[in-house]
């Protein structure tokens, strides 16, 4: 069983077109994080989400972590082709749980030029 | 300065062999975590240091996996008797201080492959 749920598992989009990407879950986190992930690289930290209805942004993309803190979207205006990438949001577990991250499987998208 | 560094970045073995993964942490971080990332799948985690001493390994599939981080800084990953399912990339991570409100910084990882 997968604790977060990611979707869509792929997108591919044309440039200047907006996207949002979903992470959900039935169990509550105490913080929610959003990475992306270029080939043959480890995840890059975009945002750390720990209010639920916290919402961040980042130039053109906008992260919201839910009033319940169980689920988390990011938001991507005008996308361009630099977005290319695999998307991954992880989180900590509330009450306990392992002292690594937990992931999602990833969102993979394409920002066709 | 540096980011984490892991070597080798590519690792063939067959079936039943040995394989040691060594992961190099920021300098100065305490926290050090290791992921396995399968393809088609987001990392999963391993084992979690703070210092030398692996403060959470539950994520550690057997027995055959162990790590360590003898002088608090240097981790190396070992995996005994590989089956073809261990292949993966393996990720470390390295924090400050570790803890939820902490940024972990990844390196490349290391794809590994058992034939």
């Amino acid at each position: 069983t997968q604790l977060l749920e990611q979707s869509p598992q792929f997108l591919s989009i044309q440039e200047g077109e907006n996207l949002t990407v979903y992470c959900n879950s039935s169990s509550v986190f105490s913080s929610l994080q959003w990475y992306r992930q270029e080939p043959g690289e480890g995840p890059v930290l975009l945002v750390t989400v720990v209010t639920g209805g916290e919402v961040k942004k980042l130039k053109r993309l906008t992260f919201q972590f839910g009033d319940a803190r169980k689920d988390s979207s990011l938001h991507i205006t005008a996308a361009q082709p630099g977005d290319t990438g695999l998307y991954l949001c992880a989180g900590f577990l509330s009450g306990g749980g392992a002292d690594g991250l937990t992931f999602g499987k990833g969102t993979h998208l394409i920002i066709q030029p | 300065g540096a980011g984490v560094s892991q070597t080798p970045s590519n690792k063939v073995t067959e079936k039943g062999k040995y394989v040691e993964l060594r992961c190099d942490p920021i300098s100065g971080h305490t926290a050090l975590y290791w992921y396995r990332q399968s393809l088609g799948q987001g990392p999963e985690f391993l084992i979690y240091f703070q210092g030398t001493g692996a403060a959470d390994d539950s994520g550690l599939p057997n027995d055959r996996f162990f790590a360590v981080r003898p002088e608090g800084s240097v981790s190396t990953l070992k995996i005994q008797r590989t089956e073809r399912g261990d292949s993966a990339v393996y990720l470390c991570a390295s924090s400050a201080l570790g803890g939820g409100s902490d940024t972990q910084y990844f390196g490349p990882g290391t794809r590994l492959t058992v034939l």
